[in-house]
């Protein structure tokens, strides 16, 4: 079964400049969700949707972050300007939309941002 | 106040060594409960759920302690490969949003 791909794996870009990422989840998960990492502390939830509907995007910076997933599978992040205090690892992840059940993460775009 | 804590550690424990981590949870509303592993400059993946009543898995058991809010993890007869970072992880109530504390570094040494 294929898992949940994210690309590019890596990316270094400029203060100021954009940057988007996409993400593949697994098929037949409703939820998908973009997490954030920076380096020493646990992933933090940026959006959260539910097929091509938002669930929750109360920590994601919607002046330069934006996501989207039109319809309801793909999804993509996008960072308008860049900070350096951007540069983290962003892993997105699937899951069913069920109760105790397992959330998936891709491997992850690591960024720098310079 | 942060909404999952745990101790960030490291915790250096020898290879055969028991080792327990907790951590703490502040939303009473919480669901689902789960201990995720991390490996360095890898994604998480799931270790395992945090049932009610306890759930055991060889050499691993994790428990909830709902009136204190807290869950735990026990490693029994812990091997270099148990090295890692594990990450507690709660659900809230309908959204299946998942949470996750800031890790507890655990390595494991010969």
């Amino acid at each position: 079964e294929a898992g949940v791909a994210q690309s590019p794996r890596y990316k270094i870009i400029e203060k100021r400049q954009s940057v988007a990422f996409w993400c593949n989840p697994i098929s037949g998960h409703a939820t998908l969700y973009w997490y954030q990492q920076i380096l020493g502390q646990g992933p933090k939830l940026l959006i959260q949707f539910q097929n091509n509907g938002v669930v929750d995007d109360s920590q994601l910076p919607k002046d330069r972050f934006s996501a989207e997933r039109l319809k309801g599978v793909d999804s993509t992040l996008k960072i308008q300007p860049a900070k350096l205090e951007d540069s983290a690892v962003y892993l997105c992840a699937s899951s069913l939309a069920q109760p105790n059940t397992e959330a998936f993460f891709g491997q992850g775009t690591r960024l720098t941002v310079v | 106040r942060k909404e999952v804590e745990q101790d960030p550690g490291p915790f250096n424990v020898p290879e055969g060594a028991t080792v327990a981590f907790n951590c703490t949870y502040s939303n009473s509303a919480s669901q689902s409960f789960f201990w995720y592993r991390q490996d360095c400059r890898k994604e998480p993946k799931l270790l395992m759920s945090v049932y009610s009543s306890g759930n055991e898995d060889g050499r691993f058991t994790a428990q909830l302690n709902r009136a204190s809010q807290y869950i735990s993890l026990l490693i029994r007869d812990s091997k270099l490969s148990d090295s890692a970072t594990y990450l507690c992880v709660n659900s809230g109530a309908g959204s299946y949003q998942l949470t996750f504390g800031k890790g507890t570094k655990l390595s494991v040494i010969p």
